[in-house]
């Protein structure tokens, strides 16, 4: 298994779709874990950090299930301006971020 | 909000040139970061730097790479001989490093490093 994976995507859906995205990650001793949003040719940027069951914030919810070394970003009402790619990432024990592909989302009027 | 800024945004080189790419961290940060993104591809660790030296390195930075921290505010890397393979985006990094949130990690905006 990669260090983390992720489907590459592109998800297209319109506005106000609900969308989720799935992550998997290889290091069972891992215990927190990020999503980003990367716009295109600029830097990440964090969007939600996951270290317990899961985490909420407004349209955004991120779940962990640590049995099956999974994560996913669920992403409610979706708007134009969700379009971006979705990083995965997860830091190592030695505190470098380790992460995926990305998933592309692509939000349409 | 405090931000890493880099320098230049966009960098032009012939293969077999020096490049200096520049970062400034955020003034209390202690862990600064390099990263390179190739076009389409994942954002990958290149070196971590704690208290004026390397913590670790990945097998890309190879001995053309160096980094310093030449006057306790900026934090540099050096790529010797530019191969056509280095066409990167880099982005520095500095955090405070929270494992559980994560959020002391900041990058900057990153400079398109353009090898012809």
């Amino acid at each position: 298994r990669k260090e983390v994976e992720q489907d590459p995507g592109p998800f297209n859906v319109p506005e106000g779709a609900t969308v989720a995205f799935n992550c998997t990650y290889s290091n069972s001793a891992s215990q927190s874990f990020f999503w980003y949003r990367q716009d295109c040719r600029k830097e990440p940027k964090l969007l939600m950090s996951v270290y317990s069951s899961g985490n909420e914030d407004g349209r955004f919810t991120a779940q962990l299930n640590r049995a099956s070394q999974y994560i996913s970003l669920l992403i409610r009402d979706s708007k134009l301006s969700d379009s971006a790619t979705y990083l995965c990432v997860v830091p190592s024990p030695t505190d470098k971020l380790i992460f995926g592909t990305g998933t592309r989302l692509q939000v349409f009027p | 909000e405090p931000e890493v800024t880099q320098t230049p945004s966009h960098q032009v080189t012939q293969m077999g040139q020096e490049v200096i790419l520049r970062c400034v961290p955020i003034s209390n940060h202690l862990y600064f970061y390099w990263y390179r993104q190739i076009l389409g591809q994942k954002v990958e660790f290149l070196v971590s730097f704690y208290n004026n030296e390397i913590s670790e390195k990945s097998e890309i930075f190879d001995d053309q790479f160096s980094v310093e921290r030449p006057d306790g505010s900026n934090f540099t890397l050096k790529i010797r001989s530019t191969k056509l393979e280095d066409s990167a985006m880099y982005f520095c990094a500095s955090s405070d490093w929270d494992p559980r949130t994560g959020s002391g990690y900041t990058f900057g905006s990153g400079t398109r490093l353009t090898v012809v």
